[in-house]
């Protein structure tokens, strides 16, 4: 498996544009997870979806921005518009819904997205 | 609140010395635990967990030890190497409805490895 996916891995944008970044979970995998890593605030978590569905969005920072998983394989986390204070490495991960005391709660990650907003 | 944090912010060792990278916690509901490597540019890796009934686990070079009293948790690393460098999570993880966990990460402690 290729792992999750994320694009694009770099981003470089004005304020006030709009941004979208990208995710292909793993195949198979019922949880989807974004989150937002900065020196201050180490990694947040902004919102995930299980089944596609978005079961906790409270980690989103404002009605800026927003996240969407159309099909079992595809997410986006878009914003808009874009200030300088969102510049942030954005990371998507995925999991495995716990079936028996075997299974781990390991989340596999992207390798980020890396926004800067000017 | 409750919260998740790391005693250190930086930790540099020598090639070859044995690393130790602590974790305190504050909820006591928490009942799994997860250690995760970030290496530069890449997302956070799995290295290994425990759960709130053990309080002692073992990986390759790497140990996990739990003290559910004071609500600390340890990563021990063996025999430290340069490709160990890099930024250290613990992840404080909580039931969802439904299955799966929702981890809450620590800051990070970043580890140096000398050689």
């Amino acid at each position: 498996d290729a792992g999750v996916i994320q694009s694009p891995r770099h981003e470089v944008t004005e304020m006030g544009q709009e941004v979208t970044l990208r995710c292909k979970p793993i195949s198979g995998h019922d949880y989807l997870f974004w989150y937002r890593q900065t020196m201050m605030r180490g990694l947040e978590l902004l919102i995930y979806f299980n089944n596609n569905v978005p079961i906790d969005d409270s980690g989103m920072p404002e009605d800026r921005f927003s996240a969407k998983m159309p099909n079992a394989s595809f997410s986006t986390l878009k914003i808009q518009p874009s200030e300088p204070r969102d510049s942030a490495v954005y990371f998507c991960a995925s999991s495995l819904e716990r079936r028996g005391g075997q299974d781990t709660g390991e989340l596999f990650f992207g390798e980020g997205s890396r926004l800067t907003v000017l | 609140g409750e919260s998740v944090g790391l005693h250190l912010p930086t930790l540099s060792v020598q090639e070859g010395d044995n690393s130790i990278i602590n974790c305190a916690y504050s909820n006591s509901a928490s009942d799994y635990f997860i250690w995760y490597k970030q290496e530069s540019g890449k997302g956070p890796q799995f290295i290994i967990d425990i759960r709130s009934n053990m309080d002692k686990r073992q990986g390759q070079r790497v140990t996990v030890l739990l003290n559910k009293t004071v609500k600390h948790l340890s990563l021990q690393i063996a025999a430290t190497q340069p490709g160990d460098s890099a930024v250290y999570f613990c992840a404080e993880n909580i039931s969802a409805s439904g299955g799966s966990y929702i981890p809450t990460f620590g800051r990070g402690t970043s580890l140096i490895v000398h050689p």
